[in-house]
């Protein structure tokens, strides 16, 4: 079945470093979206990109859509403390048949 | 405001009890989905829905049973044959059908069993 694969799994900043986390895939796909979650909360959508080379900003955050329709990338710029939380991505086709993939997540913590 | 509202926050719970877990949303979507998360886990589709009175089964469905006899509600029974229980339960919804929409998510059930 399809999987995608979230890597890091967990990350340990200084407050002001930039964070870089991806999401890699055997399968294309059509949508790619970047969630947050905070502890005892249900994900938050952060960003959607829908088209391949696509790259989407947020304010701090910024997300591309790999050319190839296999991976994707999410940037976080100057950390502050309220960016930990747990970041996912998340995979759709157009096929539909096919369910929503998530990626494992990535835990970002915060050192003061 | 639309959203998704998940009731009771959190939950205790017998073992050897059914316990039924209550989703409602007011976005208009077609499609309902139940996942579990699990300490340091991802998110495992339990059951969805992309229409009214039809639902599918997901990932890891056994012990879990689920009805959609409005568009507005997909509750979620955790049954005694449920072996692992204690977890957080998340619903979502998106448009469903070919729409490439992201879910949006509930805040989530905290269901405990003792």
């Amino acid at each position: 079945g399809q999987q995608l694969n979230q890597s890091p799994q967990s990350m340990f900043i200084q407050e002001g470093e930039d964070v870089s986390m991806n999401c890699t895939s055997s399968s294309i796909f059509n949508t790619w979206l970047w969630y947050k979650q905070e502890p005892g909360e249900g994900p938050v959508l952060l960003i959607a990109l829908y088209k391949a080379g696509e790259l989407t900003s947020n304010g701090r955050l910024t997300a591309q859509f790999g050319i190839t329709r296999k991976d994707s990338f999410l940037n976080i710029s100057a950390s502050i403390p309220s960016d930990v939380g747990i970041y996912f991505c998340a995979g759709l086709s157009l096929n539909r048949d096919d369910k929503i993939i998530f990626g494992k997540g990535t835990r970002l913590h915060i050192l003061p | 405001d639309g959203g998704i509202t998940q009731s009771p926050k959190y939950l205790f719970r017998k073992e050897g009890q059914n316990v039924t877990l209550s989703c409602e949303q007011n976005l208009n979507h077609d499609a309902m989905y139940w996942y579990r998360q699990d300490p340091g886990q991802g998110l495992r589709l339990i059951y969805y829905s992309q229409i009214v009175n039809d639902f599918q089964k997901g990932d890891i469905a056994e012990g879990y049973s689920v009805s959609r006899e409005k568009k507005e509600s997909f509750p979620l029974t955790v049954t005694s044959a449920q072996k692992n229980p204690t977890a957080f339960y998340l619903c979502a919804s998106n448009r469903g059908g070919n729409y490439n929409s992201p879910l949006h998510f509930g805040n989530g059930t905290r269901l405990t069993v003792t």
